[in-house]
């Protein structure tokens, strides 16, 4: 049963270029959440998608911009780089429901994204 | 809005010492509260969470975490601590149908033989 899978693992992009990240969840799961860690930090929530929409959002401009397909994966979009969107982006699925919705979510491995 | 501190950025122990990492919350309603590791170039790991009951909570390689709601901390320990267990270590806190996480800025964990 593979888990929550990200790629790629390493992106090196500059400035003002545009990115895409994907992710696939953790069979079973319809919820896929996005996180930038920064250096020394914890991860900071960008946003989350469930049955093809956006759901949640956090205080993350919209260069930032997300996408998920019917099969649950998503895609991270990150517009007009800036070096301080240099971080590890981490993706998060868990299933949505009442009941579980306290479960812990499954993270990816990340994709280290570096801005020259 | 909801908030999570780790204290301390760097808690040293030496193997077979026990250990804790401090995590104090602030969240309006009932948390829901999580414990992460990460190892380096890797994602999270779930490594154990409260949600009601009992507020000592056992979890994954012999790590338990105490809830108190009084002090709104929940503190990570072990009895005893390996070398392996050095790590980065994240507290989160989860609302009811908030569904996002919010993450302590993490504290460093080194185990020395």
């Amino acid at each position: 049963d593979a888990g929550v899978t990200q790629s790629p693992t390493h992106l090196i992009k500059t400035r003002g270029q545009q990115v895409t990240l994907r992710c696939s969840p953790k069979s079973g799961h319809d919820t896929v959440s996005w996180y930038q860690q920064a250096l020394g930090q914890g991860p900071q929530f960008i946003f989350q998608y469930y049955e093809e929409e956006e759901r949640q959002r956090g205080n993350f401009p919209d260069r930032f911009s997300g996408h998920q397909f019917p099969n649950y994966s998503s895609e991270l979009n990150v517009n007009a780089l800036l070096l301080g969107d240099s971080a590890l982006y981490l993706c998060a699925s868990n299933r949505m429901g009442q009941e579980v919705s306290n479960q812990p979510q499954h993270f990816g491995d990340g994709t280290r994204l570096s801005i020259l | 809005a909801q908030s999570v501190a780790q204290p301390e950025d760097q808690v040293n122990v030496a193997e077979g010492n026990p250990l804790t990492v401090k995590c104090t919350y602030s969240v309006s309603g009932n948390p829901y509260l999580f414990w992460y590791v990460q190892y380096p170039n890797r994602g999270l790991q779930f490594l154990l969470k409260y949600i009601t009951g009992d507020n000592l909570v056992k979890g994954s390689y012999g790590f338990e975490a105490e809830f108190n709601k009084s002090q709104t901390s929940f503190h990570l320990k072990k009895p005893s601590a390996l070398v392996s267990d050095s790590a980065l270590y994240f507290c989160a806190v989860l609302t009811t149908n908030a569904g996002k996480s919010t993450f302590g800025d993490g504290t460093t964990l080194t185990v020395k033989p």
